[in-house]
């Protein structure tokens, strides 16, 4: 069965602060993996990583993913209070799999002002 | 910029009624999926749907469930006798160019059952 953990659980800290999110996983015949936030509602898609070792970057948010060792991570610099969400990692399952996406139980982070 | 939607946005019902919780995906996108989230879970997959057939699906999504795509815009999800450990957030998602490129949720449905 495929499994993401992500670590920490939950995160606090301040305006300002750069934070690193974590996302190991166990999948057969690994494709792709995906990091979400998700605030009051549906999970907004942020990146899709299948390559390792190349880092994917949009403003103040990185990611990064080792296919070696089985993780990725979530680099927030200059946090702002917008940023406070719940961070979801998902991977994908190539072969026979049409995509279904499995995910972790989620990062949450609140940047306090 | 174009966006999932789905109605309604909360669905009360009681126990062994029927429920069609209603999904428009991104128009020019070809699969389509159903997830939950029980309150405090993870979120859960429960079907994917390509050329008007399921491709996949998971142990959660039992004879209960369908999926239906009844028209050229429409994606239903239907549960016929609900259940109280039915009670969960439902959201449906969709792809466009392949069934691994990335998915695009809807804001879901929160179906309470009683």
């Amino acid at each position: 069965e495929d499994k993401v953990v992500q670590s920490p659980l939950s995160l606090v800290v301040h305006e300002g602060d750069t934070v690193t999110l974590n996302c190991s996983y166990e999948v057969t015949n690994f494709r792709s993996l995906l990091w979400y936030k998700q605030e009051k509602k549906a999970p907004t898609f942020l990146f899709m990583l299948t390559s390792s070792g190349i880092e994917k970057k949009s403003g103040r948010l990185s990611s990064i993913l080792d296919k070696k060792e089985l993780f990725s991570i979530l680099n927030i610099t200059a946090t702002q209070t917008g940023d406070s969400a719940v961070y979801l990692c998902a991977v994908v399952a190539g072969g026979t799999s049409y995509g279904k996406l499995t995910f972790g139980q989620g990062t949450i982070l609140t940047v306090h002002p | 910029e174009p966006e999932v939607t789905q109605t309604p946005s909360h669905q009360v019902t009681q126990m062994g009624q029927e429920v069609i919780l209603r999904c428009v995906p991104i128009s020019n996108h070809l699969y389509f999926y159903w997830y939950r989230q029980i309150l405090g879970q993870k979120v859960e997959f429960l079907v994917s749907f390509y050329n008007n057939e399921i491709s996949e699906k998971s142990e959660i999504f039992d004879d209960q469930f369908s999926v239906e795509r009844p028209d050229g815009s429409n994606f239903t999800l239907k549960i016929r006798s609900t259940k109280l450990e039915d009670s969960a957030m439902y959201f449906c998602a969709s792809s466009g160019r392949d069934r691994w490129s990335e998915q695009y949720f809807g804001p879901g449905t929160r179906l309470t059952v009683t």
